[in-house]
């Protein structure tokens, strides 16, 4: 069974730093993208990036091109959205997910908050 | 990346009305559509895939046809339970792109 695991939700000031995981367990991790999702409260999903474990191939939205990195460990199957310096409009509900190129199974993590506040 | 255009934004609708929503793609992307509900608080969940297939265990009363560039996802009597925001997705191109999503209220 395909899971996704997300790191637990956390509260941060501006400035700081963060990086939160995703660990994926039940198919083979090198051979799936998986992308991390933002949802900003009351407002819809937006794609931020994806990950190809295999040969680590990144590829950002434009939106969020230098304002996130994403990564992936290999060796413990996990992978990583992190931010040098929170902003509030950080605000949001992150989702990790697994996806196959021209395929319609997408699985979904259980989402990590993340709280901004001065 | 593909645009996905979806409309309504909103809708309110009375209990056993029919109801639908409709997407409209940048680009053919032949019949690579999902629909997904996505209740407060949880992650969206998948109830049509390749345009126009049900996922397994979803109520019957959903629907969604098109192809190329135009998709209309469709509730045949919608129930309180349905109450929700509903997203389509393309997966023609990476990333996956959503539409704006479309919140579903009773009248």
């Amino acid at each position: 069974e395909v899971q996704l695991v997300q790191s637990g939700a956390e509260v941060k000031k501006p400035g700081e730093s963060l990086k939160i995981s995703c660990e994926a367990s039940g198919y083979i991790f090198t051979s799936h993208w998986i992308g991390w999702v933002r949802q900003m409260p009351g407002k819809g999903l937006e794609w931020m990036g994806i990950i190809y474990p295999g040969d680590s191939d990144t590829r950002y939205s434009p939106s969020f091109q230098g304002q996130v990195t994403i990564s992936a460990d290999k060796s413990i199957r996990t992978a990583y959205l992190q931010w040098s310096s929170l902003r509030a409009s950080d605000n949001a509900m992150y989702y990790c997910v697994r996806l196959t190129s021209s395929s319609p199974r997408h699985y979904w993590g259980q989402g990590t908050l993340v709280i901004v506040s001065s | 990346d593909i645009q996905m255009s979806q409309s309504p934004s909103s809708l309110a609708a009375s209990v056993g009305d029919r109801v639908s929503i409709t997407c409209q793609a940048s680009q053919d992307i032949s019949n690579y559509v999902n629909w997904y509900q996505q209740k407060a608080g949880q992650a969206p969940k998948l109830l049509i895939y390749d345009a126009s297939n049900l996922e397994i265990g979803v109520p019957l009363r959903f629907s969604g046809g098109g192809y190329g560039t135009d998709f209309t996802f469709t509730i045949s009597s919608l129930q309180p339970e349905d109450i929700a925001t509903y997203y389509c997705q393309q997966y023609h191109n990476l990333p996956h792109t959503f539409g704006q999503g479309t919140k579903l209220e009773i009248k």
